[in-house]
């Protein structure tokens, strides 16, 4: 089953606003990395947040880590329309062969 | 480093064809991924190698499909014969450690007719 789910599914925001995505996942992990993808791109990695830490910023970016709820959230301050991307959440696990990802949310970033 | 490398970035090719994709992983990493994603099924692990060795092909969907990597800098992966539900974006990915980041390739965009 999936690790990690991502939510919401879809969003659509305006350019300035912020983004925020949530990503649940079932059991304990080493760390939880987030990925964003364009269209018709590979996946590119933008966040690694361990389980001892709570919180990570890069640029616009910043993740949230809790662990008792197992979640994570991304955040990404003042959109621009570059952004309009699919996010992904990938978990490692100690339990899994390998890092396991959710199915991702589409941002939609209108200028 | 150029990144991860794969070729051929298109293949359009008729049914019962047999279909080769290939991988170069950025250098010095040990593990190497092949993921397959559709719109219906999303992101997919199909087999993954550390070391040049496979270790996980619990993902492969059929016989009908193998994976190779006979040096650290060469995957490839094959589909013999290929049917119209195998078309999709078939990424490779590479990474120094088992659950550290992994970096992509600009995946294979693979019709099959």
């Amino acid at each position: 089953s999936q690790q990690g789910e991502e939510d919401p599914q879809a969003l659509s925001i305006q350019e300035g606003e912020n983004a925020t995505m949530n990503c649940s996942y079932k059991t304990s992990i080493n760390n939880l990395q987030w990925y964003r993808q364009n269209s018709g791109r590979g996946l590119v990695h933008l966040i690694l947040i361990r389980s001892n830490e709570r919180e990570k910023h890069s640029g616009r970016l910043r993740v949230t880590l809790d662990t008792s709820k197992k979640s994570s959230s991304l955040l990404i301050t003042a959109s621009r329309a570059a952004d309009t991307a699919s996010y992904f959440c990938a978990t490692d696990n100690s339990g899994y062969s390998t890092l396991t990802f959710g199915k991702g949310t589409m941002l939609l970033v209108s200028p | 480093d150029a990144g991860v490398i794969q070729s051929p970035r298109h293949e359009v090719t008729e049914m019962g064809q047999e279909v080769t994709l290939r991988c170069k992983p950025i250098s010095g990493h040990d593990y190497l991924f092949w993921y397959r994603q559709t719109m219906m099924r999303g992101l997919e692990l199909l087999i993954y190698f550390n070391n040049n060795v496979p270790i996980d092909d619990s993902g492969m969907p059929e016989d009908r499909f193998s994976a190779k990597m006979p040096n650290a800098s060469f995957s490839t992966l094959k589909i013999q014969p290929s049917e119209p539900r195998d078309s999709a974006v078939y990424f490779c990915a590479s990474s120094r450690d088992r659950g550290e980041t992994q970096y992509f390739g600009p995946g294979t965009r693979l019709l099959v007719l």
